[in-house]
């Protein structure tokens, strides 16, 4: 069964840094792109990042890009979110998802966690 | 970047009801169009990829097409199970956009 469980939110200043992980289990990790998406209170779904499988290839949305980073451990199944300079429009439940396919660049989303939650605020 | 619009926002529909959700690309994606089913503290769950693909276990009442720039999610005959947020998302090219979702409700 894949299961995919986020953890590392909380509640920082604006400027502060967080760093989300999401530790993956059912299927082979190091074969799948993966995704982040968000969704602020009230709103809707925002895609945010995707990492490929292999050579760790990179998609970001224009509203983090310079700010956050993601990455991936294969040796630990984990996909994780670095955030920096967080301003008060990053506040929202993130969610990690799986790749339908193994096909970089192509985001269907199969698998979603059940999200952590971002508050920043002063 | 593509722009995803979707049309209504909301509807309320009866249990058997028939529904349709559009969605509009600002530009021509081809199909690669999903749709996405969301529920309160829930996950959101994948119905169909590549603008008309069933995703495994999803009921055939979901059913979508389209292509290049205008998309339909149809809901045969809608089940108490339904009753949720839809969303479709552009995966032709980064950023991945979203559509902002539709409500569906009981009416």
């Amino acid at each position: 069964e894949v299961q995919l469980v986020e953890s590392g939110g909380g509640m920082v200043q604006p400027g502060g840094s967080l760093r989300l992980s999401c530790v993956a289990s059912g299927f082979t990790f190091s074969r799948y792109p993966m995704s982040w998406v968000r969704q602020a209170p009230g709103k809707g779904l925002e895609w945010v990042s995707s990492i490929s499988g292999d050579d760790g290839g990179t998609y970001y949305a224009d509203s983090v890009k310079g700010r956050f980073t993601v990455s991936r451990d294969s040796s630990k199944n984990t996909l994780y979110l670095q955030m920096s300079s967080l301003r008060v429009q990053d506040t929202a439940l993130y969610y990690c998802a799986k790749n339908l396919g193994l096909q970089w660049g192509l985001p269907e989303l199969d698998y979603w966690g059940q999200g952590t939650l971002v508050t920043v605020s002063s | 970047d593509i722009q995803m619009t979707q049309s209504p926002s909301s509807l309320a529909a009866s249990i058997g009801d028939r529904v349709t959700i559009i969605c509009r690309a600002s530009q021509s994606i081809d199909t690669y169009l999903n749709w996405y089913q969301h529920k309160p503290g829930k996950a959101p769950k994948l119905l169909i990829f590549a603008t008309s693909a069933l995703q495994s276990g999803v009921p055939s009442r979901f059913s979508g097409g389209g292509s290049e720039t205008e998309f339909t999610l149809t809901i045969s005959s809608l089940q108490p199970e339904d009753f949720a947020i839809y969303y479709c998302q552009q995966s032709y090219s980064s950023p991945f956009t979203f559509g902002q979702g539709t409500k569906v409700e009981i009416k």
